[in-house]
């Protein structure tokens, strides 16, 4: 079982609708990340958080709005999405650094949020 | 970003070893190289990573090329569980960067 909780794990949602994806861990990691899949291709980068702050945003469309309200959650707003943005959604946490018995950089994913815009 | 080049599919049969390669060139000297695997309909997950010495976990092992050019994934014994995409990443130790994924290579397992 995966340590990363993502809600909900499937979405429908018109173009004009507002609906958020949500994300989980309670590994103490200081780093967040979002990533979105289309069918059969890898995984892309969408967002970094670090310590609660915006590091990395790939630039997504304004559309996407990401939030980490806690070290422990990170939001995904969707608002007036297109039909090319139904894709899986993934999150990702690892820890803030390389330092501790760890030392891998380990990601860990949670299963995803399937989207499909209307 | 340096690149990692991997076949787009191979095929074992169950119980047998696989050997899964990539390539990275352009790899530099601060790069490590780390191995994911995505199941079908999950989300990615750790597998092995390593500098430049071979690495052994208790998923898989680790061959590095002498020159860090090339890498092997070995997985000693493929299970039916093991068919996934196989990604072959380059990262620098900086955690923030968060990963690149190439295409990967998917695997097939025959029973």
């Amino acid at each position: 079982d995966t340590e990363v909780t993502q809600t909900p794990k499937h979405l429908v949602m018109g173009m004009t609708n507002k609906k958020s994806l949500k994300c989980e861990q309670h590994m103490g990691h200081r780093a967040m990340y979002w990533y979105k899949q289309k069918a059969k291709k890898p995984p892309e980068l969408m967002f970094v958080y670090s310590y609660e702050k915006l590091s990395i945003n790939e630039s997504v469309p304004s559309r996407f709005s990401p939030e980490c309200p806690n070290s422990s959650l990170l939001n995904l707003h969707l608002h007036a999405l297109q039909p090319e943005d139904s894709a899986l959604y993934l999150c990702a946490s690892s820890q803030g650094n390389f330092r501790g018995r760890n030392h891998t950089g380990e990601l860990f994913f949670g299963e995803g949020s399937r989207l499909t815009v209307l | 970003d340096a690149k990692t080049t991997q076949p787009n599919s191979m095929e074992s049969n169950e119980e047998e070893p696989v050997h899964l390669p990539c390539n990275h060139s352009t790899i530099s000297g601060t790069d490590y190289i780390h191995w994911y695997r995505q199941l079908p309909s999950q989300g990615p997950e750790y597998v092995i990573h390593g500098l430049t010495s071979n690495v052994n976990n208790r998923m898989a092992s680790l061959a590095i090329a002498e020159d860090r050019k090339s890498s092997t994934l070995i997985l000693h014994r493929a299970t039916l569980r093991d068919a996934a995409v196989y990604y072959c990443i380059l990262r620098v130790p900086l955690p923030l960067l968060g990963l690149v994924f190439g295409k990967g290579t998917k695997l097939t397992v025959n029973p």
